[in-house]
């Protein structure tokens, strides 16, 4: 079964920097898009970014936009999420997940990770 | 930015009644419309997908209708794990969108 494992959550300080991932199993990763999503505590989900399958184009929300980076290693089946200059705004429950495309058009997120919790606090 | 808007916040339903939940979007997503499931703790769970198509293992209690900027998601006869948070998700543009959330409880 298709398997999204996040891990690198923890408490960071304001300023700080911190690198997810996202380790993906049972599937071709290579052949699919995938997004990062967070979820404030207590809060809505909000869409992160995303990356093509080939890892070379992305898109970022613009709260996160020059201070995130997407990418992929292919060869790793792993998803990353480099976070720079990290905001108390920025504290959530990340997740990973695939995005399913037919035909090459915009899909919906069939699989997710379980998700990891970074906290920003001093 | 597409805005898409759930209502009610909150539905009280009880087991074996029917739920109706909406979504509508600021501008057109065609049929661009995906809905999902939430428990506590959990990881969000797909459930609907280009507006009416549910998604596999998803039970056919569970349906959605409409295109364009307004949405539903109907719950048939509700069983006890169906209460959760209920969100609706645009892909037809960037940056994808969700909406705030319905919560289902039991009445």
């Amino acid at each position: 079964e298709v398997q999204l494992v996040e891990s690198g959550g923890g408490l960071v300080q304001p300023g700080g920097s911190l690198r997810l991932s996202c380790a993906a199993s049972e599937f071709t990763f290579s052949s699919y898009w995938m997004h990062w999503v967070r979820q404030a505590p207590g809060k809505g989900l909000v869409w992160v970014s995303r990356i093509n399958s080939d890892g070379s184009s992305t898109n970022y929300a613009d709260s996160v936009k020059g201070r995130f980076t997407i990418s992929r290693d292919n060869a790793k089946n792993t998803l990353y999420l480099q976070m720079n200059s990290l905001r108390a705004e920025d504290t959530a429950v990340y997740y990973c997940a695939r995005e399913v495309r037919e035909a090459a058009r915009p899909g919906s997120f069939d699989y997710w990770g379980q998700g990891t919790l970074v906290t920003v606090s001093s | 930015e597409i805005v898409m808007t759930q209502s009610p916040a909150t539905l009280s339903v009880s087991p074996g009644e029917r739920a109706t939940l909406s979504c509508r979007a600021s501008q057109s997503v065609s049929s661009n419309l995906a809905w999902y499931q939430q428990k506590p703790g959990q990881a969000p769970r797909l459930l609907i997908y280009g507006a009416s198509t549910r998604a596999t293992g998803i039970p056919a209690r569970f349906s959605g209708s409409g295109s364009g900027t307004e949405f539903t998601l109907t719950i048939s006869s509700l069983q006890s794990e169906d209460f959760a948070v209920y969100y609706c998700q645009q892909y037809n543009s960037w940056p994808r969108t969700f909406g705030q959330g319905t919560k289902l409880e039991i009445k």
